[in-house]
């Protein structure tokens, strides 16, 4: 059972570029929310995705979108980038946004801008 | 919002019992509190969750204090494949924005 697919892996970009990655969510997940996370902290939420609409969101700049499908997989879009968004992009799914269930995290999209 | 408070690190020997402590005095009655834990070069991995009784899963036990205040994740028998950073969260029903702090860093030696 394929858990959460993350990508791609590693990727470097420069300052002031774009960025889109991609995730696909665990077997039967419907929701899936992404996460930032700098080298020694903990994971920083961005926002969460259900019903292909953007259902919450964390203290993150407008810099910072994302998509969801019909198949329920996820885009996180970054525009404009800056030094500052180098960091470990997490994303997480979970059956239901209403639900309190725990999460299946993918191993990460490490970003670095250069 | 309710924040928690853990040890920046704790050690255990390989086959012995890791207590990790987490206080959260501020804690409403509607948090569950939640542990997730991530073993180096992966994300995060649920590991159990309550909000008033003692819960128990395949992975560990949680210990929750009588006024709520402080909860403890049980590792019955650590082995080197429990090396990682634990951390106890804060989470509402409804809410998604679960809010990671820095977590435990749990070393475990052979």
């Amino acid at each position: 059972d394929a858990g959460v697919t993350q990508s791609p892996t590693h990727l470097i970009k420069t300052r002031g570029q774009q960025v889109t990655l991609r995730c696909s969510p665990k077997s039967g997940h419907d929701t899936v929310s992404w996460y930032q996370q700098a080298l020694g902290q903990g994971p920083q939420f961005i926002f969460q995705y259900y019903e292909e609409e953007e259902r919450q969101r964390g203290n993150f700049p407008d810099r910072f979108s994302g998509h969801q499908f019909p198949n329920y997989s996820s885009e996180l879009n970054v525009n404009a980038l800056l030094l500052g968004d180098s960091a470990l992009y997490l994303c997480a799914s979970s059956l239901s946004f209403r639900a309190l269930v725990g999460y299946t995290f993918g191993s990460g999209t490490r970003l670095t801008v250069v | 919002d309710a924040k928690t408070t853990q040890p920046n690190s704790m050690e255990s020997n390989e086959e012995e019992p890791v207590h990790l402590p987490c206080n959260h005095s501020t804690i409403s009655g509607t948090d569950y509190i939640h542990w997730y834990r991530q073993l180096p070069s992966q994300g995060p991995e649920y590991v159990i969750h309550g909000l008033t009784s003692n819960v128990n899963n395949r992975m560990a036990s949680l210990a929750i204090a009588e006024d709520r205040k402080s909860s403890t994740l049980i590792l019955h028998r650590a082995t080197l494949r429990d090396a990682a950073v634990y951390y106890c969260i804060l989470r509402k029903p409804f809410n998604n924005d679960m809010r990671f702090g820095a977590g435990t860093r749990l070393t475990v030696k052979p």
